[in-house]
C-alpha cells in the first residue's frame, strides 16, 4: 500500500528566506509524485509533479523538488519566499498499480511573514 | 473555459437532511473524483469515476452516493447527513486514465452538519 507522510504541519519563515517543506512517501511499486498548493478558500493546483527522468523538478513560482528513491522523499524548496506563497502545499503520490487513486499527505501549512 | 465548478460554496444541514452537492467540468476531462478534506489528514478520496456510466468507490464511500450520467457532471448525494460528514468537499476531474494524469480541481463546498 502506498502512503504520504509529510513531516511538518507548519512552517513559518520571514520573506525571503529560503525553505524546505518535506515529503516521505512509501510504495512497494514505480510512484509518480506530486506537489500541489492550496491558497486560502480556493481549491488544489499542480506545483510540479515527477513522472521520470531527471530527478530535479521545477515547477511554477519558483519551487522545485528533488526526487530520492533511497530516502523514498520529494522535498520541495524554494530558494526565496514571498508573503504570497503563505498557502496549504500537499505532497501526493500515485503508484503504477492500476485504477486510479491518488494518496495525499496531510498537508504543510507555510506561513511567511513580513 | 470555467474548468470545474462546484455548487453550492456552502451549505448547512440538520442531521438526517439528504442533500446533493453539484460538481461540473467543460475540459472534456474521463475521470472524476470527490474528495473530503479534514484538518490534518489531508484529501481522503470518497468516490471516483473512469467515465460516464462506471463508478467506484475509494477510501471513505459510506453514507456517499454518486453517479455519472454525463462526461460533464459528477454529483454527490448524502443520503442521510451526520455531524461527521462536515467537511470540505473537493471535486476534480483529469483528462485521462492513470496516476501520472494532473487532477484540476473545484473551489470546493464547505459542509456543516448540525
Amino acid at each position: 500500500a502506498q502512503s504520504v507522510t509529510q513531516l511538518d504541519s507548519q512552517v513559518p519563515v520571514f520573506e525571503e528566506a529560503p525553505v524546505e517543506l518535506r515529503c516521505n512517501y512509501s510504495s512497494s511499486v514505480s510512484v509518480y509524485l506530486f506537489w500541489y498548493v492550496q491558497y486560502p478558500n480556493q481549491g488544489l493546483q499542480l506545483l510540479l509533479k515527477y513522472l521520470s527522468g531527471s530527478t530535479l523538478v521545477k515547477g511554477i513560482n519558483g519551487f522545485e523538488a528533488e526526487f530520492n528513491k533511497s530516502q523514498t522523499s520529494f522535498h520541495l524548496r524554494k530558494p526565496s519566499v514571498h508573503i504570497s506563497d503563505t498557502a496549504e502545499y500537499f505532497c501526493a503520490v500515485g503508484g503504477n498499480t492500476g485504477g486510479f487513486k491518488t494518496i495525499f499527505g496531510a498537508g504543510t501549512r507555510l506561513f511567511v511573514k513580513a | 473555459n470555467a474548468g470545474v465548478t462546484q455548487t453550492p460554496k456552502f451549505q448547512v444541514l440538520k442531521t438526517g437532511q439528504s442533500m446533493t452537492l453539484q460538481c461540473a467540468q467543460d475540459m472534456n476531462h474521463e475521470y472524476m473524483s470527490w474528495y473530503r478534506q479534514d484538518p490534518g489528514m489531508g484529501l481522503r478520496l470518497i468516490h471516483y469515476s473512469v467515465g460516464a456510466g462506471i463508478t467506484d468507490q475509494g477510501e471513505v464511500p459510506n453514507g456517499y452516493n454518486v453517479s455519472r450520467s454525463t462526461t460533464e457532471d459528477f454529483p454527490l448525494r448524502l443520503l442521510s447527513a451526520a455531524p461527521s460528514q462536515t467537511s470540505v468537499y473537493f471535486c476534480a476531474s483529469s483528462p485521462y486514465r492513470g496516476q501520472k494524469e494532473t487532477q484540476y480541481f473545484g473551489p470546493g463546498t464547505r459542509l456543516l452538519v448540525l
